[in-house]
């Protein structure tokens, strides 16, 4: 079965810091793959996505995400935090066909002044 | 404009009791799903519907009906009401099933 991996639970970063959120994914093919956030009391809105072609994905908000192939990672970037970027945020991948999104287990984004 | 809507935003309500929650989506979407997000913000699939058939049924309770009466529309009926149900309920939709998701606000639903 195919599994998403978001390895950290909580990650704390000051207000113009860069950010890095890992993702994993276990699966035999590539799947598409998301980025998804969610502010509190919120649905979630969707960040970015990769289908296929150029590894790096722009987003919006300022995000993008780069696919490694080799480590199984999609990784998400920011240059510059923001204070209103505080929120959870879920990798999910999709194998394809009739199947739903599933999606990591969350990482929760502080930023400090 | 709305794309994916729920209602009610909040359900409160005692153990044993019936609701449902509403799910409508202006968006031209052909699937609709309703997910559960558990306290510790877990979010997991519980229906899949694509042009009103069901297509994935996650092993919930049959205590949890899902009815699509047009494909811009998905409700969830829940019978019996139990403590662990609990959570916030997703909607979302999707072009078609392998695609990205629009999610609604979610409903929070409590019992007591």
């Amino acid at each position: 079965a195919q599994s998403v991996t978001q390895p950290d639970i909580h990650i704390t970063v000051s207000e113009g810091a860069s950010l890095e959120l890992r993702c994993n994914y276990s699966y035999g093919a590539t799947p598409y793959l998301f980025w998804y956030v969610q502010s509190p009391g919120q649905g979630l809105q969707l960040l970015l996505k990769y289908f296929s072609g150029d590894t790096l994905v722009q987003g919006i908000k300022g995000f993008e995400a780069e696919f490694k192939r080799s480590q199984s990672s999609f990784n998400l970037r920011k240059p510059s935090v923001h204070w209103s970027d505080a929120a959870e945020y879920f990798c999910a991948v999709n194998r394809g066909g009739n199947t739903p999104l599933v999606f990591g287990k969350g990482t929760r984004l502080s930023v400090i002044a | 404009d709305t794309a994916v809507s729920q209602t009610p935003k909040y359900l409160v309500t005692q153990m044993g009791n019936d609701k449902s929650i509403k799910c409508e989506q202006n968006l031209g979407h052909d699937t609709m799903y309703w997910y559960k997000q558990d306290s510790k913000k877990f979010l997991k699939i519980m229906f899949s519907y694509n042009n009103k058939e069901l297509i994935i049924n996650e092993t919930v309770p049959n205590r949890f009906s899902p009815k699509s009466p047009d494909k811009a529309h998905l409700n969830l009926h829940i019978n019996s009401l139990e403590l662990g149900d609990s959570a916030v309920y997703f909607c979302a939709s999707s072009p078609r099933t392998n695609t990205e998701a629009f999610f609604g606000q979610g409903t929070r639903l409590t019992v007591v």
